[in-house]
């Protein structure tokens, strides 16, 4: 069964300190993987989507990695803001299985940013 | 929210009634799609669209209903048979139902069934 482990399960740090989200995926075949931040309340929105050929994609502050090999994926937040507190969802999409529509969401990794 | 918006944010309904959700999106895509999302869950797939006219059942689709007349539109009706309805809907589209593509998702609306 296709599976997105996401950790922590939620994180607090201080602001302007720096931190790693992990994913742990078993999904196969693998397509790509996507982080996405959705805010309290809101809908998720894209940060980076990483095919099997790449193994680091960043986007401002928010760095992504992906090792296809050990099936892992992290992003790291440099420079922590306020507004970075949100929940970090890691979606692994398959070639085939998967959900209906060939992704499997991560539950989520809730990140609060204190002053 | 990239052209893809939600109504209303906020729903409460009694037990046993139906209830439509709205998602409508400006961006031109082909594929649309419905997920439920629940406190500490994954998003779940309810159905999916990928062309007009048609759509799939997600991986939990039962007491739930779609349609899909206009390419724009994509109304989700929760009816009386959802056991556990209470939840935040949300809305998604890509430009084409291929998992290659990147899914852009609405506001969301937070449905209350007491």
């Amino acid at each position: 069964k296709n599976q997105v482990e996401q950790s922590p399960q939620s994180l607090i740090i201080l602001e302007g300190k720096n931190c790693t989200l992990q994913c742990n995926y078993t999904v196969s075949p693998f397509s790509n993987l996507r982080w996405y931040k959705q805010d309290t309340g809101r809908g998720p929105v894209s940060l980076t989507i990483m095919t099997f050929s790449e193994n680091t994609k960043s986007n401002g502050r928010y760095t992504a990695t992906l090792d296809a090999d050990t099936k892992q994926s992290s992003l790291h937040i440099t420079a922590s803001q306020l507004s970075d507190s949100a929940s970090y969802i890691c979606v692994v999409s398959a070639q085939g299985g998967g959900g209906a529509d060939g992704l499997t969401f991560g539950k989520g990794t809730h990140l609060i940013i204190q002053p | 929210d990239g052209g893809i918006t939600q109504s209303p944010k906020y729903l409460f309904r009694k037990e046993g009634q139906n209830v439509t959700l709205s998602c409508e999106q400006n961006l031109n895509h082909d594929a649309m799609y419905w997920y439920r999302q629940d406190p500490g869950q994954g998003l779940r797939l309810i159905y999916y669209s990928q062309i007009v006219n048609d759509f799939q059942k997600g991986d939990i689709a039962e007491g739930y209903s779609v349609s899909r007349e206009k390419k724009e539109s994509f109304p989700l009706t929760v009816t009386s048979a959802q056991k556990n309805p209470t939840a935040f809907y949300l809305c998604a589209s890509s430009i084409a139902q291929d998992r290659v593509y990147e899914q852009y998702f609405g506001p969301g609306t937070r449905l209350t069934v007491t």
